[in-house]
This record gives structure tokens, C-alpha cells and sequence, in this order.
């Protein structure tokens, strides 16, 4: 079974700049997560999938950040205008959903985003 | 709102020396309690969990790590490390009754195993 898959891997910007990264979930999976993983700390969660529809985006900085996932399978997370504070891993998670219960979440090999 | 506590930022440790990694979370009625790892370059991977039942969970390469309610702790452990065990390591809590998905991660362990 293939893993979640991101891509780029690396992106290097200046600030004020745009970037994109793109999450492609393990098939099947209802439910898709980004994260920022800032150096020397843990991952915070940006926003929450359900299929298409957001579930929780209460910790994204909506003035500068976005993300979609129109199909309700890949999903794309921009940042318009970068800035150097948001230099981080961001990471996409998946996991199957069913219902009111835990679902393991799995998780990509992250997008390593450097501003400058 | 949960938070997570991992009051050793690195941890050097010999080869096949015991290791524990501290972990607290704030009090809750009830949570969900997970131990992640990062490897170099990798994602995190789930090695852990604790969400019911026996306090003491064990993973497939020999870590276990132990609920303890009164002291809000779940330290991760292993008797013997190999060089291989060298990542960071994260422990996580949710909570089930209000957001059972939403995984709040501490700012990790950074193992590293001396040969």
C-alpha cells in the first residue's frame, strides 16, 4: 500500500514570495491533516480535512495561508506572502474515518520549507 | 486546552545502555496518549499507543511505556537501545471525549544512540 506522498520535498523562497505543496493521502483515507512543524519543536496542526470539507482550521494563519482539496482526495496548502517565521517541515497526514472513534493517523515524509 | 511536556530535549545514551524518555501531559478526565518517532529525513510513524485498558503498551522493537494517571505521565523506555533507535521522539495526547483526532504533540526527545 502506497504511503502518503508530498511533494517538493525542498523549497527554498525569499519572503513575500509564494509557495505551494501538495499532499497526496493514502487511498481511501477520509481524512486529511497539515502541520507545521517548526525546528526544535513538535507538529501543529493547521487544518483538518473531511473528505472535501474543512474540519477544523483554527490554528491557520488564514491572512497568508490557504489549502483546498477540492476532490476530496489530494490537497494543496499555499502561503501568499511567506515569511521568514515560516520556515518549517510541513507535514500531511491521513486516516481512515470511522466515526466517533480513533483513527491512526499516517503521515508523509514532509515538505522542508526554507525562506529567506 | 492539553499540553504536552517532554523536559529532556536530547538524550545521549550508549548502545545497549536502558533509556527513558519523560513524557507529562496536563489533566484530563480521559486521554488518548501516543509515542511518535521521527527518523532523519522521514515523517513521523506511530510507535505507541494508549487508549484504553492495560496501562503498560509495548511496540515491536521493544520500547513499551507506561499510563500513569496519578502523576499524568507516559514515559517511553527500553531496556537496551541499538544504534538504529538514534531519532526524535514525540509523545502526543488527544482527547476522546471532546476531539478524539486532534493530536497535540510535544516538542520531542531527540535520542541519539553512541556506538
Amino acid at each position: 500500500e502506497a504511503g502518503v506522498a508530498q511533494s517538493p520535498r525542498y523549497k527554498i523562497i525569499e519572503k513575500r514570495q509564494s509557495v505551494a505543496f501538495w499532499c497526496n493521502p493514502i487511498s481511501g483515507h477520509a481524512t486529511l491533516y497539515w502541520y507545521q512543524q517548526i525546528l526544535g519543536q513538535g507538529p501543529k496542526l493547521l487544518i483538518q480535512f473531511q473528505n472535501n470539507g474543512v474540519v477544523d482550521d483554527s490554528q491557520l494563519p488564514k491572512d497568508r495561508f490557504s489549502a483546498e482539496r477540492l476532490k476530496g482526495v489530494d490537497s494543496t496548502l499555499k502561503i501568499q506572502p511567506a515569511k521568514l517565521e515560516d520556515s518549517a517541515v510541513y507535514l500531511c497526514a491521513s486516516s481512515l474515518f470511522r466515526g466517533n472513534s480513533y483513527n491512526e493517523q499516517f503521515f508523509g515524509p514532509g515538505t522542508r520549507l526554507t525562506v529567506l | 486546552a492539553q499540553s504536552v511536556t517532554q523536559l529532556d530535549s536530547q538524550v545521549p545514551v550508549f548502545e545497549e545502555a536502558p533509556v527513558e524518555l519523560r513524557c507529562n501531559y496536563s489533566s484530563s478526565v480521559s486521554v488518548y496518549l501516543f509515542w511518535y518517532v521521527q527518523y532523519p529525513n522521514q515523517g513521523l510513524q506511530l510507535l505507541l499507543k494508549y487508549l484504553s485498558g492495560s496501562t503498560l503498551v509495548e511496540s515491536i522493537n521493544g520500547f513499551e511505556a507506561e499510563f500513569n494517571k496519578s502523576q499524568t505521565s507516559f514515559h517511553l523506555r527500553k531496556p537496551s537501545v541499538h544504534i538504529s533507535d538514534t531519532a526524535e521522539y514525540f509523545c502526543a495526547v488527544s482527547d476522546p471525549k471532546t476531539s478524539y483526532d486532534k493530536v497535540i504533540f510535544g516538542p520531542g526527545t531527540s535520542l541519539s544512540v553512541i556506538p
